[in-house]
């Protein structure tokens, strides 16, 4: 059974200090994609990255970071030099490669507030 | 482009009215749809997903049940509500395809059953 562990449930940092959200997977399939999401106050939750087990390469946009560890199962988030903006709930989720439906798990997400 | 749309944005319920959210997708064909609740301060809870018109899966027994009566609309009804009804829906597409296909989010139901 996949599972997702977003084991910091809150998180609050002072504006442009660094932080990391994680995230640990479990599954048995050798393929599968690991997501991000942002959910802000608004509540409509916005894709951010997508990553399949192939693909191990780190991945940075702009000031968002993500690091994809086989070895540990996690695929951590980094944002560097943190807004306001970023206040909100962040969501990792793993879907596995069977054809048809993807079925989605979602982590119970870390909920992150940038104090200005 | 593709949107997706819900409505309502918000909606107060008496326990045992009925209920029906919308949801519709612009932009592309045959998309697979999903219904999902967030109870207050939790995660995801998938309820229903669907890969074609009148194609519906259930994935928690529920009073709630979902329709598809056309290829970019997915309605969420009920007969009767219940207080545990109350929640955040959101409905989600996906484009087909063989393997990690992205669920993109509308902007979703506020529900509150009083």
């Amino acid at each position: 059974a996949q599972k997702v562990t977003q084991a910091q449930t809150e998180i609050s940092v002072v504006e442009k200090e660094d932080v990391t959200l994680d995230c640990v997977y479990e599954t048995r399939d050798t393929t599968y994609y690991l997501f991000w999401y942002k959910q802000p106050p608004s509540g409509e939750l916005v894709f951010l990255i997508r990553r399949n087990s192939f693909d191990e390469q780190n991945e940075i946009s702009g000031r968002y970071s993500w690091n994809f560890q086989k070895s540990t199962s996690s695929f951590n988030f980094t944002i560097t030099a943190s807004q306001v903006v970023d206040s909100a709930v962040y969501f990792c989720a793993l879907s596995d490669s069977s054809g048809g439906y993807q079925k989605v798990t979602f982590g119970t997400g870390t909920k992150l507030q940038v104090i200005p | 482009s593709q949107t997706i749309h819900q409505w309502p944005a918000t909606l107060v319920q008496p326990v045992g009215s009925p209920l029906s959210l919308e949801c519709t997708v612009e932009g592309t064909s045959n998309p697979n749809l999903y219904w999902y609740r967030q109870a207050a301060g939790r995660g995801l809870q998938l309820l229903f997903y669907s890969v074609g018109i009148g194609q519906i899966s259930s994935e928690v027994p529920q009073n709630l049940s979902a329709s598809r009566p056309q290829d970019r609309q997915f309605i969420l009804s009920s007969k009767k509500l219940l207080l545990s009804d109350s929640g955040f829906y959101l409905c989600a597409w996906s484009r087909p395809e063989s393997g990690g296909e992205t669920q993109y989010f509308g902007p979703g139901t506020r529900l509150l059953v009083l």
